[in-house]
């Protein structure tokens, strides 16, 4: 109930592709899904972040595609590029008005981009 | 921009040893966190610490984990008696509430041989 899934493990694109990473949750009291890049040697950064009121956010090349009743969001990376290339966790989170909630984070996508 | 600090950035010890792992939150920030990842696995919850008490801890977070803030800045994760499975990457997180999003620290490796 509480675990957010993830895939793909690992993919790799061409520059200028799309990357497209995938997850689904179980627990529909959570009200916040935010991704995170983590570069090697350094911890998550908070990337882009949705709430289920919205099917779509996007920010730059940076877009989460939110579908509630399938209890599915994903991550598309639009024009890819090499500097891209690191480790992308979707999370959820029982967040309300407040960030203090604890955030559980899926299994990761090590994303490589080619030249 | 402000930033959440961890030391030491590896600490290596031998199983059975105490462990101290320093952060220091964001100075107006009031909710604390510390996360693990064990190599190449997912992140983690460990617990969270709001008001001098904590808040939530996670079936991990058994009696050998305590956390304290001993000053205004400063916030530690103590393993007790480590254990070869305790060796992960622990990420400490702070937050201001309310809209605000959790920051991350760059990490602790610690190493329990």
């Amino acid at each position: 109930q509480q675990q957010v899934k993830q895939s793909p493990q690992s993919l790799i694109v061409q520059k200028g592709g799309i990357s497209i990473i995938n997850c689904a949750y179980e627990n529909t009291a959570f009200d916040y899904f935010p991704w995170y890049q983590q570069f090697p040697g350094k911890g998550p950064a908070l990337l882009i972040a949705i709430r289920p009121d919205v099917s779509e956010k996007k920010e730059g090349r940076f877009t989460i595609s939110f579908n509630k009743s399938a209890k599915q969001f994903s991550l598309h990376i639009m024009d890819s590029q090499p500097g891209d290339s690191a480790t992308y966790f979707c999370a959820a989170s029982l967040r309300g008005y407040s960030s203090a909630s604890k955030i559980i984070f899926g299994s990761g996508t090590r994303l490589s981009i080619r030249p | 921009e402000p930033e959440v600090t961890q030391t030491p950035s590896h600490q290596v010890t031998q199983m059975g040893q105490e462990v101290i792992l320093r952060c220091v939150p964001i100075s107006n920030h009031l909710y604390f966190y510390w996360y693990r990842q064990i190599l190449g696995q997912k992140v983690e919850f460990l617990v969270s610490f709001y008001n001098n008490e904590i808040s939530e801890k996670s079936e991990i977070f058994d009696d050998q984990f305590s956390v304290e803030r001993p000053d205004g800045s400063n916030f530690t994760l103590k393993i007790r008696s480590t254990k070869l499975e305790d060796s992960a990457m622990y990420f400490c997180a702070s937050t201001s509430g309310g809209a605000d999003t959790q920051y991350f620290g760059p990490g602790t490796r610690l190493t329990v041989l």
